[in-house]
């Protein structure tokens, strides 16, 4: 029972390019999210999905997208990166609202956009 | 912006002692959790306490809940070299039940 897994744990971009970052949970939970976390902050949140073929934005959905083809994966682009994304992105599932039971989160993306 | 708002930022103190951190939030909740994160890793869930509740205690862990005052605090007790982390309170606001929003976390050292 892996939980909660994100790929890739780093990844170096040059401004303008694209990537996804892929999160995947074997819980069978109906709730996803993506989060970015900037150094000495806590967690924003970008999207989220409430079911498969559902999302919707978060806190600063800017410059990002979402998608959740499957059930068990939530799929995080960036279209066209910028120096402002370099983060540490994080996935989280819960069974229910997040807002009614704990999150389990994976491990992170450290994304750095030169 | 951000809904929760822990104090202190950072705090130090020596193995054995207890630890005290506090959040205050702005907005009606349903429920405030508290996560842990090491260094580098993903964040770990500690405690969820409800709206409805005023305490509630897991292990070394004792948290409370003032809603009036929209505040709680987590009390770590009889600390260890291992307690060292970073320690973030988020809360569930009562008109989107979807989203759970983060403080910014105070980061603990216990010294051994």
């Amino acid at each position: 029972n892996a939980g909660v897994t994100q790929t890739p744990k780093f990844r170096v971009l040059k401004t303008g390019q694209s990537m996804t970052l892929l999160c995947a949970q074997d819980m069978n939970h109906e709730y996803m999210y993506w989060y970015r976390q900037d150094p000495g902050m806590g967690l924003r949140l970008i999207h989220y999905s409430v079911g498969e073929g559902t999302t919707a934005k978060g806190e600063v959905p800017d410059g990002y997208n979402v998608s959740r083809l499957k059930k068990q994966n939530f799929l995080l682009g960036l279209e066209s990166a910028a120096p402002s994304q370099t983060s540490v992105y994080f996935c989280a599932s819960s069974p229910s609202p997040g807002g009614s039971e704990k999150l389990f989160f994976g491990s992170g993306t450290q994304l750095s956009v030169l | 912006s951000q809904q929760g708002e822990e104090d202190p930022q950072a705090l130090s103190i020596q193995e054995g002692e207890n630890a005290t951190m506090n959040c205050s939030y702005k907005t009606s909740i349903n429920n405030l959790q508290w996560y842990r994160q090491n260094s580098g890793r993903g964040l770990v869930h500690l405690i969820l306490i409800r709206s409805n509740e005023r305490e509630k205690h897991s292990g070394r862990l004792r948290v409370t809940l003032d809603t009036s005052k929209k505040s709680s605090s987590l009390l770590i007790t009889a600390s260890r070299a291992a307690d060292t982390a970073s320690y973030f309170c988020a809360t569930a606001r009562s008109d989107s039940s979807y989203k759970l929003i983060f403080g910014s976390g105070t980061r603990l050292l216990v010294r051994p």
